[in-house]
């Protein structure tokens, strides 16, 4: 069964740092990795979809990289800024079905003005 | 921009009762899920649809779950007996392909 680990489980920043949050997953024969940001009570947004064969996929200060092999995920956020304060998750499909997402429990950011 | 949505965005109800949650995917899409989020802990999955039939479920999506696309544009999902544990965020999410998009979600508290 696929397990998914982020690292660190809380993260507390000054505006403006650059900062690394990081995913592992155990069995690397994904088809994908997915990145999403949730704010408290609410619903997950996605941030980035990153495919097998990719090693890494931007979206302005977003970047995700992958590597399969390690199994291991990074999502880097440049010159942070309050409004990123969320909860980030990372999640892998299953790799039987390609469907079902498998869910890490996220790193909760906080980033102080 | 196109988004899914979901009714109610919180629901309280009686242990034994039964409830329906809906979703409206995002019109083109093609695959539909539904995942749930017990309070501190983490989203899990617990079905996913295409082409008008269950394509995967989890051990969670026992026979008190079902699932329906009554028309062109809803999705559902009904717990026929409510159970305490069953308290939590469910959300629905719609895919065209591999990325997934999630609804706001309908908290379910169950007295």
């Amino acid at each position: 069964k696929q397990e998914v680990t982020q690292i660190p489980a809380a993260l507390s920043v000054p505006e403006g740092e650059n900062l690394v949050l990081n995913c592992s997953f155990t069995d690397s024969a994904i088809y994908n990795l997915q990145w999403f940001r949730q704010d408290p009570g609410k619903g997950l947004t996605s941030l980035l979809l990153i495919q097998s064969s990719q090693r890494e996929q931007t979206s302005g200060r977003l970047n995700a990289s992958l590597d399969k092999s390690s199994g291991r995920s990074t999502l880097y956020i440049a010159a942070s800024q309050p409004g990123d304060s969320a909860t980030y998750l990372c999640a892998v499909p299953n790799s039987n079905s390609g469907y079902a997402l498998n869910f890490g429990k996220g790193t909760s950011l906080l980033v102080t003005p | 921009e196109p988004e899914v949505t979901q009714t109610p965005s919180h629901q309280v109800t009686q242990m034994g009762q039964e409830v329906i949650l809906r979703c409206v995917p995002i019109s083109n899409h093609l695959y539909f899920y539904w995942y749930r989020q017990i309070l501190g802990q983490k989203v899990e999955f617990l079905v996913s649809f295409y082409n008008n039939e269950i394509s995967e479920k989890s051990e969670i999506f026992d026979d008190q779950f079902s699932v329906e696309r009554p028309d062109g544009s809803n999705f559902t999902l009904k717990i026929r007996s409510t159970k305490l544990e069953d308290s939590a965020m469910y959300f629905c999410a719609s895919s065209y392909d591999n990325e997934q998009f999630f609804g706001p979600g309908t908290r379910l508290t169950v007295l």
